[in-house]
């Protein structure tokens, strides 16, 4: 199976600051990778598709990036709205994994 | 606008069974792969069953933890992804969402269903 490993597990920060969360694969998954938001008591909302597309409807104020086995979601100036978990999700081969989160607090 | 809403969860002893159902609207149900994803409470996400679209006859996929005891299928009749689930185990209680895959050819889940908390306890 290939695992996926996001860093950091958490994170305090303030409105306004950029936010990095890395996502490292086990193995090659080129660009098959999804990152999704989730707030309490929600499914998760899908954000950036093949490690560096927008979602449409997500703001331009998160970014993607990465390919084989490193990437990175970028928060550039943080809203009070994204305060969440961010998990990280390849699609390259089966089973399909997850990241065990990143959970992104007020600071 | 693309709807997932799934029923069918609710509370089960440990050895039994459970029908989860997830209707599908706004989007050509055929053309789709189709998932379901679980939330253990208070866990992270994990993947649980695919079935694949019309083009790939509707062939399926399963996570080891739920192979041989979990079937996904379809009603296209009804635009319907279900999940029957047999042999539960405590640790199979969790939020299950049915999910779309997108068919563009990033093969990346782009909707989510509001999920349907299943509990398994005696």
């Amino acid at each position: 199976d290939i695992q996926m490993t996001q860093s950091p597990s958490s994170l305090s920060a303030s409105v306004g600051d950029r936010v990095t969360i890395t996502c490292r694969a086990s193995q090659d998954i080129r660009t098959s990778l999804t990152w999704f938001q989730q707030k309490p008591g929600k499914a998760p909302k899908s954000l950036i598709y093949t490690a560096s597309n927008l979602q449409s409807g997500v703001p331009s104020r998160f970014s993607g990036s990465g390919s084989g086995t490193d990437f990175t979601l970028i928060i550039s100036s943080l809203q009070p709205e994204d305060f969440a978990t961010y998990y990280c999700q390849q699609h390259k081969d089966y089973p399909l994994t997850f990241g065990g989160g990143t959970e992104v607090e007020i600071k | 606008e693309v709807q997932l809403v799934e029923s069918g969860g609710g509370l089960v002893q440990p050895g039994g069974s459970l029908r989860l159902s997830c209707a599908a609207s706004g989007f050509t149900f055929s053309d789709h792969y189709m998932d379901w994803v679980r939330q253990a409470p208070g866990k992270g996400l994990e993947w649980v069953a695919r079935s694949r679209n019309k083009g790939r006859s509707y062939t399926t996929e399963y996570a080891a933890s739920v192979k041989g005891r979990f079937t996904i299928s379809r009603d296209a009749s009804k635009n319907s992804l279900d999940l029957q689930m047999n042999s539960l185990k405590i640790e199979d209680t969790a939020v299950y969402y049915c999910v779309r895959v997108d068919d563009s050819g990033s093969y990346s889940f782009d909707y989510w269903g509001q999920g349907t908390l299943v509990t398994v306890s005696s």
